[in-house]
């Protein structure tokens, strides 16, 4: 099985921020990564797909890069919406999750 | 509109039966790979189950032999039986259309509401 994990675990940014997280496989999943966005209470919102492509009507603050093992996204400029738990999947072979990384008001 | 709807859930005693129902709208669940999608009290995603355009099923090892993910093309539904269900099968149940294949277009991301399902004596 394919394991996914993600750092940091909590991220403590202030608004205008760049903020960057990392997700990493235990072997390679080429370029199939996906990236989610979840609120408390809510259904995750996908982001990214195939590591860098952004999913329809994602603002363009958010980018993806990575292959092989080692991904990230990164939020150029973190906005008071963006505060919210994020997600890395791995679909190269069913589909794993990351732990998720909460990105909190500093 | 793209839509998924769940129903089902509940309070569920350990060791009984539970069956979820995900109705969609705006595209054919037939057509797609369809999942089930886990959450457990203040825990990450998990992902249960997956059906294939073709009919195929794959399972997480957490679940094999205890769930069993369908479709009903005619209503457009997807559907999940669990048996056997223990404590920590507690968790809200999402039905999604997610990446799961190579063939992935923008603006396909879909997911229910969730459903609650809570196992306790």
């Amino acid at each position: 099985d394919i394991q996914m994990t993600q750092s940091p675990s909590t991220l403590s940014a202030s608004v205008g921020d760049r903020v960057t997280i990392t997700c990493r496989a235990s072997q390679s999943i080429n370029s199939w990564l996906a990236w989610y966005q979840q609120k408390p209470g809510k259904a995750p919102k996908l982001l990214i797909y195939k590591a860098s492509n952004l999913e329809s009507g994602v603002p363009s603050r958010f980018s993806g890069s990575g292959s092989g093992t080692e991904f990230t996204l990164t939020i150029s400029s973190l906005q008071p919406d963006d505060f919210a738990t994020y997600y890395c999947q791995q679909y190269n072979s069913y589909l794993t999750f990351g732990q998720g990384t909460k990105v909190e008001i500093k | 509109e793209v839509q998924l709807v769940e129903s089902g859930g509940g309070l569920i005693q350990p060791g009984g039966s539970l069956r979820l129902s995900c109705a969609a709208s705006g595209f054919s669940v037939s057509s797609n790979y369809m999942t089930w999608v886990r959450q457990a009290p203040g825990k990450g995603l998990e992902w249960v189950a997956t059906i294939h355009t073709g009919g195929s099923r794959d399972y997480a090892d957490s679940v094999k032999g205890r769930l069993t993910i369908s479709r009903d093309n005619a209503k457009n539904t997807l559907h999940v039986e669990m048996n056997s269900l223990r404590a920590e099968d507690t968790a809200v149940y999402y039905c999604a259309r997610v990446p799961y294949s190579s063939s992935w277009s923008p603006g396909m991301g879909v997911w229910g509401q969730g459903s609650t399902v809570t196992v306790s004596s």
